[in-house]
């Protein structure tokens, strides 16, 4: 079974920093390109960033380019976001996900992880 | 304001059958394919449709989907009081080198 499950979410200042995880199972994590998506309090899903399988393809939506970070390690089947410089604006339940056949189509998301952006 | 239009809202009663549309543009609908995700309150989104009409397995085939030039549309039949979600459609979209979704359409069975 395919599992995702996001941790690292919690309430920080604006200005801070965070790291979301992403611990994959019940498929060969390597050999698929995974991503993070996110959703505004009682608002619409924004895609945030994007890796291929290898680590070396990364793309990140303009409103966070420059301050958000992602990776992975294959070997430890995990999925990284570094947030540096958050604003109120971060603030959201971030989902990871698995891209499956296309590049908008995710077939398996995680729970989501909240993180609060609030002095 | 999300680069795909769809309509806020929808609602329909049970057995009916409901349309929803997303409109976009020739750098995404246009020229890649459209995939639809269902939320259910409080949870996250879970692929309902792939590659413009694709179903996943395990989705019903009362849900069904189809594009045309720069829009598509999400199609459920029978429906059922479980629908109640939000649906969102989404596509790759070249100029911005990345996928972009819908603003989500809040499916109310009434």
């Amino acid at each position: 079974e395919v599992q995702l499950v996001e941790s690292g979410g919690d309430l920080v200042q604006p200005g801070g920093s965070l790291r979301l995880s992403c611990a994959a199972s019940g498929f060969p994590f390597s050999s698929y390109e995974m991503t993070w998506v996110r959703q505004a309090p009682g608002k619409g899903l924004e895609w945030v960033s994007y890796i291929d399988s290898g680590g070396t393809s990364i793309y990140y939506a303009d409103s966070v380019k420059g301050r958000f970070t992602i990776s992975r390690d294959n070997a430890k089947n995990s999925l990284s976001l570094q947030m540096n410089s958050l604003r109120a604006e971060d603030t959201a339940v971030y989902y990871c996900a698995r891209v499956g056949h296309g590049d908008s189509e995710f077939d398996y998301w995680g729970q989501g992880t909240l993180v609060t952006v609030a002095s | 304001q999300s680069v795909l239009t769809q309509p806020p809202s929808a609602s329909g009663t049970p057995g009916q059958r409901v349309t929803i549309y997303c409109s976009g543009s020739s750098s995404n609908i246009g020229s890649n394919s459209v995939n639809w995700y269902q939320q259910l309150p409080g949870r996250a989104p879970t692929l309902l449709i792939y590659i413009n009409n694709e179903r996943p397995s395990g989705v019903p085939d009362r849900f069904s989907a189809s594009k045309s030039g720069t829009s598509a549309s999400l199609a459920i039949s029978g429906l059922q009081s479980d629908d109640e979600a939000d649906y969102y459609c989404a596509a790759w979209d070249d100029s911005l080198s990345g996928p972009v979704f819908g603003g989500g359409t809040k499916l109310t069975v009434l």
